[in-house]
């Protein structure tokens, strides 16, 4: 019930396409749903984040949609650029504990 | 210098010894965590302190895992008579409380290499 399952494992798209990640959790005492993004050798850094009594929220060319009967959410970069190539990262916690649960994570890639 | 600090960088060690890993959290965040990357993983919790208290240490995978916090500042995760499985990336991470609203600053990490 803890467990936060994310997918695709990797992704390959060309500039300006629009990657989707998507994530899925269990536990509905999760009220706390971020998005983390890793450059190689460097921590993860917090992009955005979601409650989930909104169903979307963006932030730049990054948008999260939130299905809470679905228990899922998704993260969309909309006009990828290469920069953007780097690994993604969803999470869940109770706003309580602030322990966050991870998904596996993704591997992006844009390509010029 | 605001981000979270851990060290060393990396650390090569043989099996069977120990290894203690350091983290300097933002100052003024109360909340610390570790967690564990293995290569092409996700994160996996270790432990969570609150203050100088570790009321969450579920994530620690064995008795030869352990953490300490001291001062509500620094702190350290030491791995005794180290196993080849434990080569990962050690990643330490602050909040200012718990909550919504409190995201978690990570450190770049430490990786660890039992050889």
């Amino acid at each position: 019930q803890q467990q936060v399952k994310q997918s695709p494992q990797s992704l390959i798209v060309q500039k300006g396409g629009i990657p989707i990640i998507n994530c899925a959790y269990e536990n509905t005492a999760f009220d706390y749903f971020p998005w983390y993004q890793q450059f190689p050798g460097k921590g993860p850094a917090l992009l955005i984040a979601i409650r989930p009594d909104v169903s979307e929220k963006k932030e730049g060319r990054f948008t999260i949609s939130f299905n809470k009967s679905a228990k899922q959410f998704s993260l969309h970069i909309m006009d990828s650029q290469p920069g953007d190539s780097a690994t993604y990262f969803c999470a869940a916690s109770n706003s309580n504990t602030g322990k966050l649960i991870f998904g596996q994570g993704t591997t992006l890639q844009v390509k010029p | 210098g605001a981000g979270v600090s851990q060290s060393p960088s990396n650390k090569v060690t043989e099996k069977g010894k120990d290894v203690e890993l350091r983290c300097d959290p933002i100052s003024g965040h109360t909340a610390l965590y570790w967690y564990r990357q293995s290569l092409g993983q996700g994160l996996e919790f270790l432990i969570y302190f609150q203050g100088n208290s570790a009321p969450d240490k579920s994530g620690l995978p064995s008795d030869r895992f352990s953490a300490e916090r001291t001062g509500g500042s620094v702190s350290t995760l030491t791995i005794q008579r180290t196993q080849q499985e434990d080569s990962a990336v050690y990643l330490c991470a602050s909040s200012l409380a718990q909550g919504w609203g409190s995201p978690l600053h990570f450190g770049n990490g430490t990786r660890l290499t039992v050889t």
